[in-house]
């Protein structure tokens, strides 16, 4: 069985424009989570979607946006970017969101670069 | 957000030497996870607890959930050279949010 996939792998982008990242979950998951992780910290959680609707969200600002399709894919947009937004991007996925016997498995990421 | 505390930062070990690394958090928390990351890829599931108290193996990586709920442990016995990496310990409480450490990078030594 396929794990996470996310694309694209890599991206170049320039300050102010606008970035569309994609998550595919693993088959029979409904959960999707975003995650930002800059150099040599650990990830950060941005949101969480769970069939459809956003579960969670992280302490960043309104750039950040994302949704979750009917085939439980996800996409994470950011807007006007800036320097700091250059980071890894990883996206995991989850069965459901019952917690405690919860788990996420990470996708490899996509690595943003913002000149 | 919140980050949790990991110790040691680093370490450096010959091979076939046992390892320790702790995390702890200002929180108590309903699942602890340990990850392993290798550079430029996403973390890799090794052990899931759910349970305060609770001892799980995974080959030569054992885990526990601390009895306080604020911490948890891994340990790797005989250490090999593809031990090497990033382990980051991740907490939630609510399932929707998971809040990670920052990370102990192992180095193994041949």
């Amino acid at each position: 069985d396929a794990g996470v996939t996310q694309s694209p792998t890599h991206l170049i982008k320039t300050r102010g424009q606008h970035v569309t990242l994609r998550c595919s979950p693993i088959s029979g998951h409904k959960s999707v989570s975003w995650y930002q992780q800059v150099l040599g910290q650990g990830p950060q959680f941005i949101f969480q979607y769970y069939e459809k609707e956003e579960r969670g969200r992280g302490n960043f600002p309104d750039r950040f946006s994302a949704r979750q399709f009917p085939n439980y894919s996800s996409e994470l947009n950011v807007n006007a970017l800036l320097l700091g937004d250059s980071a890894l991007y990883l996206c995991a996925s989850s069965l459901t969101l019952i917690a405690p016997q919860e788990t996420q498995y990470f996708g490899p990421g996509t690595r943003l670069l913002v000149l | 957000g919140q980050q949790l505390n990991q110790s040691p930062q680093s370490m450096f070990i010959q091979e076939g030497e046992d390892v320790s690394m702790n995390c702890t958090s200002s929180s108590i928390f309903n699942t602890w996870l340990w990850y392993k990351q290798d550079p430029g890829e996403g973390p890799v599931l090794l052990i899931a607890l759910y349970k305060a108290g609770e001892l799980t193996s995974n080959g030569r990586l054992t885990a526990q959930f601390g009895i306080t709920r604020k911490d948890s442990f891994l340990n790797i016995s005989a250490s090999i050279p593809s031990d090497v990496g990033i382990y980051f310990c991740a907490g939630s409480n609510t399932g929707n949010q998971f809040y990670f450490g920052t990370g102990t990078s192992l180095t193994v030594i041949p």
